[in-house]
C-alpha cells in the first residue's frame, strides 16, 4: 500500500548546528506535505506544510523543501535550539485513497 | 477558542472489555480524525468523520469503530480488547474534510488493556 518512510529515526546535534529529516513517499499524485512536532507528553502540533505547487517555504529557522520527480520532502531547521528536542512527524496526502499517511517520526536530540 | 477536548484521559481496562472514547473538537470544525499511537509506530489513522459520516478508514480491524455527531463531536469504540490495544488514542479536528488543512490534536486517551 502507499506508505512514507521517515529517515532518520533518531537525530542527535549540537545546539547551533542544523539538522535535516527527510521523508519519502510512494503516491505520486500526493498533493500535501506537513510536519508535526510532538514534544515529550504533549500532543502533536504543525509546524510547517507544503502543497506540490511549492518547492520550498521558509517560517524563521525551520523550512521544507519538496522534490516531486524523486517523491522526497525534507525539514530542515537551522540554528538549533534546546526547545526543537522533540519528535518529528511529516506526512503525505494520498489521493489516490484520499488519507494522510504518517511517516514513523524522528526523534530529535539537540545536546548542549 | 477552546481547543480539543478528549475523555476521559486515562482509561484501564481488562481483554474482553470494550471501551467508548470521546472527542470534541474546536467549533467550527467538523471533521474529526482519530489516531492510534504507540511507541516506535508513530500515528497509525484509524477513521475520519465529516459532517457524520465516515469518509475514510484506516487498516484497522472491524472491532474498531466511531461515529459523529449533529455537533460534530465524535466517539470511538473498541470492543473485545486485546492486549495490543494498549497505546494512546489522539483525534485530530480540522475546518474542512480530506486531512489536507491544519489537523488540532487533542491530548489523548491513555488506554491500557491488562
Amino acid at each position: 500500500g502507499e506508505n512514507v518512510e521517515q529517515h532518520p529515526s533518531t537525530l542527535s546535534v549540537q545546539e547551533g548546528d542544523s539538522a535535516v529529516i527527510k521523508c519519502t513517499y510512494s503516491d505520486s499524485a500526493s498533493n500535501y506535505f506537513p510536519w508535526y512536532k510532538q514534544e515529550l507528553g504533549k500532543r502533536p502540533q504543525l509546524i510547517i506544510d507544503i502543497r506540490s505547487n511549492v518547492g520550498e517555504k521558509k517560517d524563521q529557522r525551520i523550512a521544507v523543501t519538496l522534490n516531486k520527480t524523486a517523491k522526497h520532502f525534507s525539514l530542515h531547521i537551522t540554528e538549533t535550539q534546546p526547545e526543537d528536542s522533540a519528535v518529528y512527524f511529516c506526512a503525505a496526502f494520498m489521493d489516490s485513497n484520499y488519507q494522510l499517511i504518517w511517516g514513523a517520526g524522528t526523534k530529535l536530540i539537540i545536546k548542549p | 477558542k477552546a481547543g480539543v477536548t478528549q475523555t476521559p484521559r486515562y482509561l484501564i481496562k481488562t481483554r474482553g472489555q470494550q471501551v467508548t472514547l470521546s472527542c470534541s473538537p474546536i467549533s467550527g470544525h467538523r471533521s474529526v480524525s482519530w489516531y492510534q499511537q504507540t511507541p516506535g509506530q508513530g500515528l497509525q489513522f484509524l477513521f475520519e468523520y465529516f459532517s457524520e459520516t465516515q469518509r475514510n478508514k484506516g487498516n484497522f480491524p472491524g472491532r474498531f469503530s466511531g461515529r459523529q455527531f449533529s455537533n460534530s463531536r465524535s466517539e470511538m469504540n473498541v470492543s473485545t480488547l486485546e492486549l495490543g490495544d494498549s497505546a494512546l488514542y489522539l483525534c485530530a479536528s480540522s475546518l474542512d474534510q480530506g486531512q489536507t488543512y491544519e489537523q488540532y490534536f487533542g491530548p489523548g486517551t491513555r488506554l491500557t488493556v491488562t
